[in-house]
């Protein structure tokens, strides 16, 4: 079981530069999540996804983009990257539905990402 | 979105029972409470999650209170493995909002 797979899991980055932080899923869930996490807090969230073609934003979304082209990738774009962005990126996947079983959420292993 | 109050850290001794206490004083009448934790270098993992019913699994139990101002959850006998940082978020299912969490020490 894949589950929810992040790509890549290093990175480091110069100011000013792009990259595209990949997530997949193969749970067909629909949500999903973009969180970060800075050094000795907990997660925040920086954009979710209801389906495909829905994204809404969380609490951190400046300096960040979303798209949701199909169910399975959620990927998260940062266009000028800025040392503020320096944290680890943890994406996260949920059924929807009633029942308590299908609100659990899964996580993928996460993206350490540098901006020097 | 509610408030929550963990403590910063806790201890317990291996193979004993470990009670993570939270407030969450704020709660609205339709939020679960949902327990998460993070073992290190890792992402979150769900541990369990209950709206007004003390809940038990495989992992833990949920303790609420009866006004749901508070929970508590119970690891019966923690391990090694159980060493992690425990998030307690009170919320709907959409949007979950991490507070900085209870991070368990155990010791052998």
């Amino acid at each position: 079981n894949a589950g929810v797979t992040q790509t890549p899991k290093f990175r480091i980055l110069k100011i000013g530069q792009s990259m595209t932080l990949q997530c997949t899923q193969d749970m067909n869930h629909n949500y999903m999540y973009w969180y970060r996490q800075d050094p000795g807090m907990g997660l925040k969230l920086i954009y979710y996804s209801v389906g495909a073609g829905i994204t809404d934003k969380g609490e951190v979304p400046n300096g960040y983009n979303v798209s949701r082209s199909t169910t399975e990738d959620f990927p998260l774009r940062l266009e000028l990257a800025a040392p503020s962005q320096t944290s680890v990126y943890f994406c996260a996947s949920r059924e929807s539905g009633a029942g308590l079983a299908k609100n659990i959420q899964y996580f993928g292993a996460g993206t350490r990402l540098s901006v020097l | 979105d509610a408030k929550t109050t963990q403590p910063n850290s806790m201890e317990s001794n291996e193979e004993e029972p470990v009670h993570l206490p939270c407030n969450h004083s704020t709660i609205s009448g339709t939020d679960y409470i949902h327990w998460y934790r993070q073992l290190p270098s890792q992402g979150p993992e769900y541990v369990i999650h209950g709206l007004t019913s003390n809940v038990n699994n495989r992992m833990a139990s949920l303790a609420i209170a009866e006004d749901r101002k508070s929970s508590t959850l119970i690891l019966h006998r923690a391990t090694l493995r159980d060493a992690a940082v425990y998030y307690c978020i009170p919320s709907g299912f959409n949007k979950f909002y991490f507070g900085s969490g209870t991070k368990l020490n155990v010791k052998p």
